[in-house]
């Protein structure tokens, strides 16, 4: 089975800062990596999917990059309606998530 | 637009079944799969299985298998995920999610059914 490990577990920023989650799988993926936002006690909000498409809607400020067995989730510009969680989900037959990254204000 | 709006919270006792449902609207049911997906509190996420409610074929993850049960009601497009033999363990947040196999993401989740399992 592919495993996803996400690093930081948890990120200490400021607001204007540029932000960098990564996740890294044990085998390659192609570029089926989707990234996804998590807000207290609602669902999670796709950001980007296939490793750099932005999901309508989402601010440009967020991007992704990446392929085979190494993705970035990057934010340039954290706002403050960005503190959250933020997970990567290898995405197949079935959905393997990676551990998550809580941005939190410095 | 579309909506996934799932049923309300729940509390169980240890042993009992739990039966989930998230109805949708604002496409056709049939052309995309629904997927489950738990968070226990303070957790990441768990995926669960799916369901192809054009079919009623099912892939439910091999920890669950024998205890989560899959269904839809293509008539009042609603799918549904049982849960048998709860324990501690199951207290959780339970999604449902649309699967845009296309795009590779789940891009529309319903609200989340918190499930407690307490005696």
């Amino acid at each position: 089975d592919i495993q996803i490990t996400q690093s930081p577990s948890t990120l200490s920023a400021s607001v204007g800062d540029r932000v960098t989650i990564t996740c890294r799988a044990t085998h390659s993926i192609g570029d089926w990596l989707a990234w996804y936002q998590q807000k207290p006690g609602k669902a999670p909000k796709v950001l980007i999917y296939r490793a750099f498409n932005l999901q309508r809607g989402v601010p440009s400020r967020f991007s992704g990059s990446g392929s085979g067995t190494e993705f970035t989730l990057t934010i340039t510009s954290l706002q403050p309606d960005d503190f959250a969680t933020y997970y990567c989900q290898h995405y197949t037959s079935f959905w393997t998530f990676g551990q998550g990254t809580r941005v939190e204000i410095k | 637009q579309v909506h996934l709006v799932q049923s309300g919270a729940e509390v169980k006792k240890p042993g009992a079944s739990v039966k989930v449902s998230c109805q949708a609207s604002g496409y056709t049911f049939t052309d995309y799969y629904i997927h489950w997906v738990r968070q226990a509190p303070g957790q990441g996420f768990e995926w669960m299985g799916w369901i192809n409610p054009s079919n009623g074929g099912t892939n439910v993850a091999v920890k669950f298998h024998g205890r989560v049960t899959m269904t839809r009601d293509t008539s009042i497009s609603t799918a549904y995920m049982e849960v048998s033999g709860l324990t501690s363990d199951d207290t959780a947040v339970y999604y449902c999610a649309r699967d845009e196999a296309v795009s590779g993401m789940a891009d529309y989740w319903g609200q989340g059914t918190l499930v407690t399992v307490s005696s």
